[in-house]
């Protein structure tokens, strides 16, 4: 299965812990975005990534949330010190092309905060 | 701000009836349109698409209608089957916004025999 692949599938973090989210994109995609599902919304964009650089993170919380995509290896959304409204569904998509419209989106990370 | 609007929460729909899904945008800028299915526990499938220089587009069971005056887009499934059950979010893109997604959402449609 070639399509894009995020680990861990759930996820269960304290209070003040660190939660990291990976997403390998589909083979071949060198555009990754972020995006996060809160309970009964529809999925809010976080952060547009290319490799090595971040092309949009208007939609990134200013504190906290860091998000990458190194030359070699999955993108990395980072959460430092989680809080109870972080609990929420996160999804990665990939597309081939710049701005691609037609994203392919992994089966997200289901973080939980206790 | 929500810029894409699916009022309708849910929709239940009789196997072989069309189902009509609705959506409205209030961002002029948009120009690129989207449905895409999601299954409990899974990602979003993409469905169907359409460009703001066309009205219709058909595939298969699946066309999309775009109303730009009234900013409205619609989906029609037909004939609905079991497997159509799932959420279903209309998700929209400008030219200035670089494959940002803004999604509605979702409408759960609910297919019975």
């Amino acid at each position: 299965n070639a399509g894009v692949m995020q680990n861990p599938r759930h996820l269960v973090r304290r209070r003040g812990q660190e939660a990291r989210l990976r997403c390998s994109p589909v083979k071949g995609h060198s555009h990754v975005y972020w995006y996060r599902q809160l309970p009964e919304e529809g999925l809010k964009f976080m952060v547009y990534l290319q490799k090595e650089n971040i092309i949009d993170e208007s939609g990134m919380p200013k504190e906290r949330f860091s998000a990458e995509f190194p030359k070699e290896g999955p993108s990395i959304l980072r959460i430092q010190q989680v809080v109870r409204g972080d609990s929420a569904a996160y999804f990665c998509a990939s597309s081939p092309r710049q701005g691609g419209n037609e994203q392919y989106f992994g089966p997200g990370t289901r973080l939980t905060v206790t | 701000d929500q810029q894409v609007k699916q009022n309708s929460p849910s929709l239940s729909v009789q196997e072989g009836r069309i189902s009509i899904l609705n959506c409205d945008y209030t961002n002029s800028m948009f120009d690129y349109f989207l449905w895409y299915k999601k299954y409990p526990a899974e990602g979003p499938t993409f469905l169907i698409s359409i460009s703001s220089i066309k009205d219709k587009n058909e595939d298969g069971r699946f066309t999309v209608f775009l109303n730009k005056s009234a900013k409205h887009l619609s989906l029609h499934i037909v004939p609905s089957q079991p497997g159509d059950s799932a959420v279903y979010f209309c998700a929209a893109s400008g030219t200035d916004s670089w494959g940002k997604l803004q999604f509605g959402a979702g409408t759960q449609v609910v297919v019975t025999p």
